[in-house]
Order: structure tokens, then sequence, then C-alpha cells
């Protein structure tokens, strides 16, 4: 079957960094997404991991451990504006699978 | 257009009633998906399109469902009979040809109320 698990919600204060995990089973994996998104707003998206290892950018990185079934999105610097939820989404063989996301709350 | 459009933002219908929700890709997308996303959950698959054509339906709950793409470019989805837990946010998203790593964009979403 297909599965995903994160945490419904976490909170972290302004400037410190925050790590959401994610862990997944699909029918075939072709890469895992991260999006973000605000509420009342579409996803927008963060990152793409599609082999075994750490991507970074700017103030997000996102990681991916294949043989494990798990990611996780690091949010470094956190600002205000970060308050979202966070999803996970994995494909497998054909489509996109989202998580139901985990919603962040910033403190100042 | 610059990116994902969806039209109305909001409907609001009665039950039985049937619906229509218009999605607007980015010009140049050969795939196009519709998701439906309740309060606290994740968007739920629903249907791809590559091209004209529906790829991958089986998202699509029951035959009350039903999507069209007639000329590759802008979606329709439509819902008939209408029933309550309908009611949710649909998000159409699309992307430049549906490969492997082809980022999904979504548009703004129409929030629809089955009263």
């Amino acid at each position: 079957g297909q599965n995903i698990d994160q945490p419904t919600e976490m909170t972290a204060t302004e400037g410190a960094i925050v790590q959401i995990n994610c862990t997944y089973q699909t029918s075939g994996f072709n890469g895992l997404f991260w999006y973000q998104q605000h509420a009342g707003e579409a996803p927008t998206f963060l990152s793409y991991n599609v082999l075994d290892g750490l991507e970074e950018k700017g103030r997000f990185s996102s990681f991916l451990s294949r043989s494990k079934g798990y990611s996780y999105l690091l949010l470094k610097e956190l600002q205000m504006k970060d308050s979202a939820s966070y999803l996970c989404a994995p494909k497998g063989d054909d489509k996109i699978i989202f998580g139901k996301g985990t919603r962040l709350h910033i403190l100042p | 257009g610059a990116g994902v459009s969806q039209t109305p933002s909001n409907k609001v219908t009665e039950k039985g009633k049937y619906v229509e929700l218009r999605c607007d890709p980015i010009s140049g997308h050969t795939a196009l998906y519709w998701y439906r996303q309740s309060l606290g959950q994740g968007p739920e698959f629903l249907i791809y399109f590559q091209g004209t054509g529906a790829a991958d339906d089986s998202g699509l709950p029951n035959d009350r469902f039903f999507a069209v793409r007639p000329e590759g470019s802008v979606s329709t989805l439509k819902i008939q009979r209408t029933e309550r837990g309908d009611s949710a946010v649909y998000l159409c998203a699309s992307s430049l040809s549906g490969g492997v790593g082809d980022t999904q964009y979504f548009g703004p979403g129409t929030r629809l109320t089955v009263l």
C-alpha cells in the first residue's frame, strides 16, 4: 500500500532551525517533493530529491534516504513568513501522493 | 498566462446541482492534474491529463465526477448531482511534460461549498 507519515504540527522560534521528518511507502519510487502551503493558498514547490543525500537551497534543505523510505526538510533562520503547512509528496510509479502536511507555527 | 488560473475562485451550490470548475494551465504545459483538498488534509489526486487524453483517472471518486481537456490546454472538472461531501477546495496543477522529476505548479483553487 501507499502511506506517508509526517507530524501534524510543530512549533519553533523565529531565528531557530527546525527539521520536519517524513516516512513513506509507495508503489515504485520516482523522487520526493516538498511543497509549502500557506493557509488559504495553493501549494508552492520547495524541493525535489531523487538521489540519496542532502539538497541545499538557501535557508531550506531537503534530505532523502531511499533505502529507509525517509526524508526531511530542514528550515534554517526561521522567519515569521515560514508559518505554513509543509507537504511531503513522494512520486510512485505513476503519480505524486501528498501527505497530510505538517503545520509549522513560528513564535516571535 | 504567467501561472495556473482557476475559475471561479468560490462556488456555492445546492445539493443535487451540477457544477463546472475551470482550469487554465501554464502555456506550453502538456500535463494537467486535478486534486481535491479538504481542511487539514493534503491534496488528493483525482485525474491526470497528458495532452487531450486522461492518462490516469483512478482518483475520481465515482461516476458523478468527470473531466475534459478537449484542446490540450484548458480543462473543466464537472460534478453532477453534487453532495455535501463534495465540499472542498479543488486544485489544478500543470507541469511541462509529466516526466519523472517534473515540478507541478498549482493554481489558487476553487472553493466549492455544497449546501
